[in-house]
């Protein structure tokens, strides 16, 4: 079974800051993992996947995460937080066998940003 | 492009009633994919379908929870009769299909049942 564990159901950082969100996966097969991104009201929106190609991802809105296989981690970074990046983010993990179509989310962290 | 449409926004319900989401998705997306998000929760998939047919279900409670898509396009979740730990955000998702398209959501039904 395939599992994302995020650490800190809430991080605030200061508008202008570094945004550092945690996500660590298990997974027995390679895994495919993601970040969602969920603003207040809303549906989620992709932000950037890893599918085996290149271990550093870009994703929209300036953010992007690192595969690092030997950490088991896929954490998602800004360089500089905006007060738009309010959210909630969601981590997930799949494998090539199913990719997109079985998903399986991390319980979210909110991100408050400081103005 | 218009995306996926999910109605009521809000439903309030009491315990032991009939509730039904309505989702329309993308048009032309064969893959449509029901979530159950319960608060301070990550999404969980209920229901995966293939055009018409409902090829993972694993997940979905059949004592009470019900889904039909009929001719491939817009679906309907219902449960009869509900219980209060129903209460929760029901999301929808589509997109076009195979292992790498990307899930569009819906803006969810938020359910409360008292």
């Amino acid at each position: 079974a395939q599992s994302v564990t995020q650490l800190g159901s809430h991080v605030s950082v200061s508008e202008g800051a570094l945004v550092l969100l945690r996500c660590n996966y298990s997974s027995s097969v390679p895994p495919y993992l993601f970040w969602y991104v969920q603003y207040p009201n809303q549906g989620l929106q992709l932000l950037l996947k890893y599918t085996s190609a290149a271990t550093l991802v870009k994703g929209i809105n300036g953010f992007e995460a690192e595969f690092k296989k030997s950490e088991t981690s896929f954490h998602l970074t800004k360089p500089s937080a905006h007060m738009s990046d309010a959210a909630e983010y969601f981590c997930a993990v799949s494998d090539a066998n199913f990719g997109n179509e079985k998903l399986t989310f991390g319980t979210g962290t909110r991100l408050t940003i400081i103005p | 492009e218009a995306g996926v449409v999910q109605s009521p926004r809000y439903k309030i319900i009491e315990k032991k009633q009939p509730v039904a989401f309505w989702c329309n998705p993308i048009s032309g997306h064969n893959t449509l994919y029901w979530y159950l998000q319960n608060l301070g929760q990550g999404p969980e998939l209920l229901i995966r379908y293939e055009n018409e047919e409902a090829v993972d279900d694993s997940q979905l409670p059949k004592d009470r929870f019900s889904a039909e898509r009929l001719k491939g396009v817009d679906s309907t979740l219902k449960i009869q009769p509900a219980e209060l730990g129903d209460s929760a955000v029901y999301l929808c998702a589509s997109s076009l299909g195979g292992t790498l398209s990307p899930l569009h959501f819906g803006n969810g039904t938020r359910l409360t049942v008292t």
